[in-house]
């Protein structure tokens, strides 16, 4: 069974640094890109970035509202991604979501979503 | 970057109506569009993807068609369990993109 488990969310002030995790199982990691999205609170869905696998050299893509602040990076020898978020401001707060990807059949799985608000 | 634009934003039907959700992208994505539902405090599930692939699971009540730039969800007939925001999505580059939702209501 196919799970994806994000840890590390909570309470930050703007300004300041949060970093999530996304531990998963039952499906090969190592061969699947991993993406992020949020969604702020009666807000819709917003893509975050993405890694890609070793065999696309680990690339990563960000959403302009994040590129420079956030980034992503992944421990295939621990079948985990992880999303550093620096410069939080308020606008950050969300629930985030890890999800695999699938060329074909885009997110068809999504973790729980861990919750990060940005208040003072 | 290629806007997803959805319609309408809400809508309210009776159990046992078509109903027909729009999505509109600004260019051409060929046929990498992937349907959700998202259910109140809920992570949103694969409906359709590759614009009229039903997902394992999903009921066949729900269908998509499209390519290009012009896609449709449609629900058969709606059912009270059908009650959720719908988010469409292209997914042939990134960035990724989301509509911006259509939430269905029970009248």
């Amino acid at each position: 069974e196919v799970q994806l488990v994000e840890s590390g969310g909570g309470l930050v002030q703007p300004g300041g640094s949060l970093k999530l995790s996304c531990a998963a199982s039952g499906f090969t990691f190592s061969g699947s890109a991993v993406h992020w999205v949020r969604q702020a609170s009666g807000k819709g869905l917003e893509w975050v970035g993405r890694i890609m696998s070793k065999a696309n050299s680990y690339a990563t893509a960000y959403a302009a509202s994040v590129k420079g602040r956030f980034i992503i990076s992944r421990d295939d020898s621990e079948n985990t991604a992880s999303l550093q978020m620096n410069s939080l401001t308020t606008e950050d707060t969300a629930v985030y979501y890890c999800t695999r990807f699938h060329p074909e059949m885009a997110f068809a799985y999504w973790g729980q979503g861990t919750l990060v608000t940005v208040s003072s | 970057d290629i806007q997803m634009t959805q319609s309408p934003s809400s809508l309210s039907a009776s159990v046992g109506d078509r109903v027909t959700i729009t999505c509109r992208a600004s260019q051409g994505i060929s046929h990498y569009l992937a349907w959700y539902q998202q259910k109140p405090g809920k992570v949103p599930k694969l409906l359709i993807y590759a614009a009229s692939t039903l997902q394992s699971g999903v009921p066949s009540r729900f269908s998509g068609s499209g390519s290009g730039t012009e896609f449709t969800l449609t629900i058969s007939s709606l059912q009270p369990e059908d009650v959720a925001t719908y988010y469409c999505q292209k997914y042939d580059t990134v960035p990724v993109t989301f509509g911006g939702g259509t939430k269905v209501e029970i009248k």
